[in-house]
């Protein structure tokens, strides 16, 4: 089983819509968790920290639910913008702070 | 602003050469990362440093060494490069446990 879990997609999403998905982790001593966005030939970059009482940050909102050990990304009001590959990041807090990536979901927002 | 910056976009290099990915932040973090990226099976480590002269195995370090001899850089060495290392590599930097990690813009190393 992976360490870090996403489905890879693509989530094909109309403008305006909202779109959420999800990241499990194996590792329940993980740390801290991230959401990044890549684009297509770029290198990921932060979106968002993961709190564990969930975040939000304009129209994206993360969440944390250790018990189950997912944390989720949804994003509302959809912008052709948003279209990009979201990599889900646990942080295991060992030396060295391991980051584990997840393989990535793709959203394609379309017109 | 952050930066980390890798020292090529591209590379193309024949087998069995020896290669040198360079990789810089001016963040002053204590840990830096190396991963590959490729089609279907996304990030994975090769190699991590928390400190200088430390280095720790990824999940693929396998044909591959690495060098800190200062805080600021941290290199991906190819002993003998193969056709299959042929990937997008990433170097990342990062400071303490919550913190974000910052990436370069990557290396593209194809192997001839």
């Amino acid at each position: 089983r992976k360490e870090v879990e996403q489905d890879p997609g693509p989530f094909n999403v109309p403008e305006g819509a909202t779109v959420a998905f999800n990241c499990t982790y194996s590792n329940s001593a993980s740390q801290s968790f991230f959401w990044y966005r890549q684009d297509c030939r770029k290198e990921p970059k932060l979106l968002m920290s993961v709190y564990s009482s969930g975040n939000e940050d304009g129209r994206f909102t993360a969440q944390l639910n250790r018990a189950s050990q997912y944390i989720s990304l949804l994003i509302r009001d959809s912008k052709l913008s948003d279209s990009a590959t979201y990599l889900c990041v646990v942080n295991d807090g060992a030396a060295g702070n391991k980051l584990t990536f997840g393989g990535g979901t793709r959203v394609l927002v379309k017109p | 602003d952050v930066k980390v910056t890798q020292s090529s976009r591209y590379l193309v290099k024949r087998t069995g050469e020896k290669v040198f990915l360079e990789c810089v932040q001016d963040m002053d973090h204590e840990n830096m990362f190396w991963y590959r990226q490729d089609p279907g099976l996304g990030l994975r480590l090769i190699y991590f440093s928390y400190d200088v002269k430390m280095k720790e195995k990824g999940d693929i370090p396998e044909g591959y060494s690495v060098s800190r001899e200062k805080k600021e850089r941290f290199s991906l060495i190819l002993e003998s490069a193969s056709t299959n290392q042929t990937s997008m590599y990433l170097c990342a930097s990062k400071g303490d446990l919550n913190t974000e990690a910052f990436f370069g813009q990557g290396t593209r190393l194809t192997v001839v």
